[in-house]
């Protein structure tokens, strides 16, 4: 079975506070692909990053990194810094790519408010 | 280019009424997605297309659900009769390839009363 489990529901934070986001993953695939989205209050939802099975280096975008770590099936990810602006609800979600049968779960989202 | 295109943005209906979501992709996108969200059962992905077909349609929840894509540019959800259960916002997105990023739309917050 696949499954993304966020198990923050929510996070409230200072700004300027570091703050990481979990995310744990099952799949029996060896082949997958592990995103993270953010919906603002405004409520449309916004690509992040993608990452897939085979690449586990880290990745840093200003304020913002991702550690992907398979041996834990990890896919964690910092905000550094928070600023208001952060706050918002953010998902990870997991694609798989088994053959034909594709499967795409969505984490329950973790509510993050960063407080002036 | 332009994003996602979804209409209504808002729409309020009586509990059997027909209703009709729209959807149109980012031009080039081969897949099209439909999803509900509501607080107690978070993102739910409701059915998706590739190349205009409908692919995965499990997590269409009832009869009273049905989708369409005529074409490319262009897909419907519909659910006749709705119900106050059915009331959440509902999202289309689309993507390139399905192991690539999605592009969602503003969304369109369905209630029913």
């Amino acid at each position: 079975a696949q499954k993304v489990t966020q198990a923050q529901t929510e996070i409230s934070v200072v700004e300027k506070e570091d703050v990481t986001l979990d995310c744990v993953y099952e799949t029996r695939d060896t082949t997958y692909y592990l995103f993270w989205y953010k919906q603002p209050p405004s409520g449309e939802l916004v690509f992040l990053i993608r990452r897939n099975s085979f690449d586990e280096q880290n990745e840093i975008s200003g304020r913002y990194s991702w550690n992907f770590q398979k041996s834990t099936s990890s896919f964690n990810f910092t905000i550094t810094a928070s600023q208001v602006v952060d706050s918002a609800v953010y998902f990870c979600a997991l694609i798989n790519s088994g053959g034909s049968n594709y499967k795409l779960t969505f984490g329950k989202g973790t509510l993050l408010t960063v407080n002036p | 280019d332009a994003g996602v295109i979804q209409s209504p943005r808002h729409e309020v209906t009586e509990m059997g009424q027909e209703v009709t979501l729209r959807c149109k992709p980012i031009s080039g996108h081969d897949y099209l997605f439909w999803y509900r969200q509501t607080m107690m059962r978070g993102l739910e992905l409701l059915i998706y297309f590739n190349n205009n077909v409908p692919i995965d349609d499990s997590g269409m929840p009832e009869d009273r659900f049905s989708a369409k894509m005529p074409n490319a540019s262009f897909s419907t959800l519909k659910i006749q009769p709705s119900e106050p259960r059915d009331s959440a916002v509902y999202f289309c997105a689309s993507s390139l390839l399905l192991t690539y990023e999605q592009y969602f739309g503003p969304g369109t917050r369905l209630t029913v009363t």
